[in-house]
């Protein structure tokens, strides 16, 4: 069976500086990698997704994930971070049966 | 577009009761999730519908928790007795197929407490 890691429970960066928020997996097959946002009292929202193709990925609101396939990794990244992106962000992986499953979460906190 | 709707967003049950979840989909999506989120955790998976039919249910405690989503568009989830390790968000997602690569969208969830 998949399995995501996320080996981070809180990111701390200063608003205007890069971020990233690391996820790695393991899955049977080429991968469906995704990563959702989830606010306060509200149900994630997707980001972005890797289906096939060029190894960068964009998103909404300016986020960007980088897939490498030799790491088994899926990092999320952001050029300069808003206070806004303050969140919990979920990372998650599908294989070919359809079968998805989350990473536990890491807590982003953009300090002004 | 309607996002997915659920109801109720709050619900506290002492242990033993019974309770009901309401989902209605993004309008056109085939495949209905439910899941569980405990605090400090990502979301479970409980079962997976697709259409009116069950495509995983793999991780439902079927003694206690059952689910239903006829006509193919609005489900029900339902605990029956809680335990107060079944204190969660309820998380309802939809998506337009369970093949592929197809982003699911989640409605905003039910928080459980079960006291």
């Amino acid at each position: 069976a998949q399995s995501v890691a996320q080996p981070e429970d809180q990111v701390n960066v200063a608003e205007g500086n890069p971020l990233t928020v690391k996820c790695t997996y393991s899955v049977s097959g080429n991968p469906y990698l995704f990563w959702y946002v989830q606010y306060p009292n509200r149900g994630l929202q997707f980001l972005l997704k890797y289906i096939t193709g060029d190894n960068l990925v964009k998103g909404s609101y300016g986020f960007e994930a980088e897939f490498n396939k030799s790491q088994t990794s899926f990092h999320l990244k952001k050029p300069s971070a808003l206070v806004s992106d303050s969140a919990l962000y979920f990372c998650a992986v599908k294989n070919n049966n359809n079968d998805m499953r989350f990473g536990a979460g890491t807590r982003l906190t953009v300090k002004p | 577009e309607a996002g997915v709707a659920q109801s109720p967003r709050y619900k506290i049950i002492e242990k033993r009761q019974s309770v009901a979840f309401w989902c209605n989909p993004i309008s056109g999506h085939a495949t209905l999730y439910w899941y569980q989120q405990i605090l400090g955790q990502g979301p479970k998976l409980l079962i997976q519908f697709q259409n009116n039919g069950v495509v995983d249910d793999s991780q439902l405690p079927k003694d206690r928790f059952s689910a239903e989503r006829l006509k193919g568009v609005d489900s029900t989830l339902k605990i029956q007795p809680a335990k107060l390790e079944d204190s969660a968000v309820y998380l309802c997602a939809s998506s337009r197929s369970g093949q592929g690569a197809y982003e699911q969208y989640f409605g905003p969830g039910t928080r459980l407490t079960v006291t």
